[in-house]
C-alpha cells in the first residue's frame, strides 16, 4: 500500500513568487493534516481536513497560505506571495476517521521549501 | 496552550551505552506518540501510548507514559549506530475531535558513536 506522498520534495523560489505543494494521502484516509517545521523550531500544526472540509485551520500563519482538498482526495497548499520566513519543511499526514484504527497519523517525507 | 518539551535536544552516545530521552507536556492528553525521523525521510511512528503506566518495547527502544506526571520516557538500551536519528514525542490534546492533530516536542538529535 502506498504511503503519504508529497510533491515536490524540494522547492527553491524567490521572495514574492508563488509555490504550490501537493499531498496525496493514503487511500481511504479521510483526515489530512499539514504541518510545518521552520529551521530550529518544533513541528507545528497548520490545518486539518476531514474529507474536503476544513476541520481546523487554526495553525495557518496568515492569508498568504491557502489549502484545498479537492473531492476529499489529494490536497494542495499554496503560498502566495512567498516570504523568507516561509522557508521550512512542510509535512503532510493522513489518518483514518476516529474510532478503531484511527489512532495514528502517517506522515509523508515532507517538502523542503526555501525562499530566497 | 499545550506545550511539549523534550530533553535533551542533542544526545551523543557511545555504542553499547544506555540513555533516556524525556518528554514533558503541560496539559491532559489523550495519547502520546514517539516518532523517529531519518534525514530527508518521513516521520516513522515508533510507539503510541494510551494510558497511565503504559510501557511498550521494540528492540532496543522502550517507551513509557506517566499521565499523572505528564511525562513520557524513551529509553535506549545498548545503543547501536543504526539508532542515530531525530526522535520526536507528540501529544494529542484530551477531548480533541481528531487523532492526528499533534503537538510536537522540539526533537532530540541522537548520534551514536562507535
Amino acid at each position: 500500500e502506498a504511503g503519504v506522498t508529497q510533491f515536490p520534495s524540494h522547492s527553491v523560489i524567490e521572495k514574492g513568487q508563488t509555490v504550490t505543494l501537493r499531498c496525496d494521502p493514503i487511500s481511504g484516509h479521510d483526515n489530512l493534516y499539514w504541518y510545518r517545521r521552520v529551521m530550529g523550531k518544533e513541528i507545528k500544526f497548520l490545518l486539518h481536513f476531514v474529507k474536503e472540509s476544513k476541520q481546523d485551520e487554526s495553525g495557518m500563519p496568515n492569508n498568504r497560505f491557502l489549502a484545498e482538498r479537492t473531492g476529499g482526495t489529494y490536497s494542495t497548499l499554496k503560498v502566495q506571495p512567498a516570504e523568507l520566513e516561509d522557508s521550512g519543511v512542510y509535512f503532510c499526514a493522513s489518518s483514518l476517521t476516529t474510532g478503531t484504527g484511527g489512532l495514528e497519523a502517517f506522515f509523508g517525507q515532507g517538502t523542503r521549501l526555501t525562499v530566497v | 496552550e499545550l506545550k511539549v518539551e523534550q530533553n535533551p535536544l542533542f544526545l551523543s552516545m557511545q555504542e553499547g551505552k544506555n540513555y533516556t530521552i524525556y518528554c514533558n507536556y503541560s496539559t491532559t492528553s489523550d495519547r502520546l506518540y514517539w516518532y523517529r525521523q531519518d534525514p530527508g525521510k518521513s516521520l516513522e511512528s515508533l510507539f503510541v501510548l494510551l494510558s497511565n503506566g503504559a510501557v511498550k518495547q521494540e528492540g532496543r527502544l522502550m517507551a513509557s507514559l506517566d499521565t499523572k506526571a505528564r511525562l513520557s520516557t524513551l529509553h535506549i538500551t545498548a545503543a547501536v549506530h543504526d539508532l542515530s536519528a531525530t526522535y520526536f514525542c507528540a501529544v494529542v490534546i484530551a477531548g480533541g475531535t481528531s487523532y492526528g492533530k499533534l503537538t510536537f516536542g522540539q526533537g532530540t538529535i541522537l548520534t551514536v558513536h562507535p
